[in-house]
């Protein structure tokens, strides 16, 4: 079945850079998206990579490689705000649906 | 533009009960989608409404069910409420092709007691 692997937790300090990792097994694949939820917030969009490489936006950036089966999030200058829970997302197996299946999700801290 | 709204914010509910939630997708948006937030769950896929018709659906009960009227406005239902479906349900936007990019409403936190 269609699964999005996730680091559970990560914690890093203010400032800093992290990556926050998303590994997936699909039949069919369609691009990759991530999402940020803050506690009691709706999730937001952040980005999509259809096709392997980077996409920037800003502090954060978004990374895929189709032949790893593997993406990941970038997030430069760590900020307090940053605090929040990480989904990446991808469109489940079957051709022509039209929803996402989220991963897990990573609660990412940062601290001072 | 005013973004999604979702209402109401928190509800509590006994088992047994029904529960009927609403969703007013960002104007323009013809496609609203239904997501359940649970901790050990995760974000699941409830299903997908585009013009009025149900695209999509998850792996749920048929306890659940939901409508769009014409206006992208869209409902879901819950029938014979179940502690198991305390949730965060959440509401996503978007102009046809969600997986380009959603918008959530801020979600309706469901409490069955």
């Amino acid at each position: 079945g269609q699964s999005l692997e996730q680091p559970s937790e990560v914690t890093a300090v203010e400032g800093a850079i992290v990556q926050i990792n998303c590994t997936y097994q699909t039949s069919g694949f369609y691009g990759l998206s991530w999402y940020q939820q803050h506690d009691g917030g709706a999730p937001t969009f952040l980005s999509y990579n259809a096709l392997d490489g980077l996409e920037e936006t800003g502090r954060f950036s978004s990374f895929l490689s189709r032949s790893d089966s593997y993406g990941y999030l970038l997030l430069q200058e760590l900020q307090m705000k940053d605090s929040a829970s990480y989904f990446c997302a991808a469109p489940p197996d079957q051709t022509g649906a039209n929803n996402l299946f989220f991963g897990t999700g990573t609660r990412l801290t940062v601290i001072p | 533009k005013a973004g999604v709204t979702q209402t109401p914010r928190y509800l509590i509910k006994t088992r047994g009960q029904q529960v009927t939630l609403s969703c007013s997708p960002i104007s323009g948006h013809r496609s609203v989608s239904w997501y359940q937030q649970t901790p050990g769950q995760g974000l699941q896929f409830l299903f997908e409404y585009f013009s009025e018709t149900q695209r999509n659906k998850g792996n749920f009960p048929g306890r659940f069910s939901g409508r769009q009227f014409s206006n992208s406005r869209s409902e879901m239902n819950v029938s014979t409420l179940e502690l198991g479906d305390s949730a965060l349900y959440l509401c996503a936007s978007s102009s046809g092709q969600g997986i380009y990019g959603y918008t959530f409403g801020s979600g309706t936190r469901l409490t069955v007691v």
